[in-house]
């Protein structure tokens, strides 16, 4: 059975300080990796994207990272602004006819001034 | 990308009644999803709609509960229909746009209901 699993389930971080996001998953085969920011009773917005072939990927302050092998990937958030303040969804793509999706549960966090 | 707008943006209902939330793209799309997004949870698929045949239910999901159409390429509506409390939850249409690489899917702002 495909699953994602986030870790932590929540975080409360400082304003200013970094912070990184986990994500396991079992889907396959597996398509792609996205990391999506889920802002309070908003539809998540796209923060990375990332094939089999890349290991890292950047937007702005964000930096995701996938590792193949080990079926894990991270999200960084460096510099941390209270506007960073939400779910992060990791959701990974199957190489399926219905473009099936998995969706973790998300990690919420919490940035404090 | 795509920019995708829902009406309402939210709603109160009394139970036993009936919804109908729209979706509508500012660009042709071959794929088009609705998904649930329960109180604290991740997004759950209901349904995918393709332009011109019957909607592909989830399991777990029904037609007669969740009634979709799809007129054309830019519009889809879901409907909640003899809604109870337990269908409290946030309603997000999403679409894969036509020329989307590696299966790019963009969600819209959702429609936040709450049934009494």
């Amino acid at each position: 059975k495909n699953q994602v699993e986030q870790s932590p389930q929540s975080l409360i971080i400082l304003e200013g300080k970094n912070c990184t996001l986990q994500c396991n998953y079992t889907v396959s085969p597996f398509s792609n990796l996205r990391w999506y920011k889920q802002d309070t009773g908003r539809g998540p917005v796209s923060l990375t994207i990332m094939t089999f072939s890349e290991n890292t990927k950047s937007n702005g302050r964000y930096t995701a990272t996938l590792d193949a092998d080990t079926k894990q990937s991270s999200l960084h958030i460096t510099a941390s602004q209270l506007s960073d303040s939400a779910s992060y969804i990791c959701v990974v793509s199957a190489e399926t006819g219905r473009r099936a999706l998995t969706f973790g549960s998300g990690t919420r966090l919490q940035v404090q001034p | 990308s795509a920019v995708i707008s829902q009406k309402p943006s939210r709603d109160i209902c009394q139970r036993g009644t009936s919804l109908t939330i729209q979706c509508q793209v500012d660009s042709q799309v071959t794929m088009m999803f609705w998904y649930r997004q329960q109180p604290g949870q991740s997004l759950t698929l209901i349904a995918t709609a393709n332009q011109g045949s019957e909607a592909t239910y989830e399991s777990g999901f029904v037609i007669d509960k969740f009634p979709i159409s799809r007129p054309n390429l830019t519009f889809s509506t879901l409907t909640v229909s003899n809604m109870s409390p337990e269908d409290s939850s946030i309603y997000l249409c999403s679409v894969e746009p036509r020329l989307a690489r590696a299966k790019t899917q963009y969600f819209g702002p959702g429609t936040r209901l709450l049934v009494l």
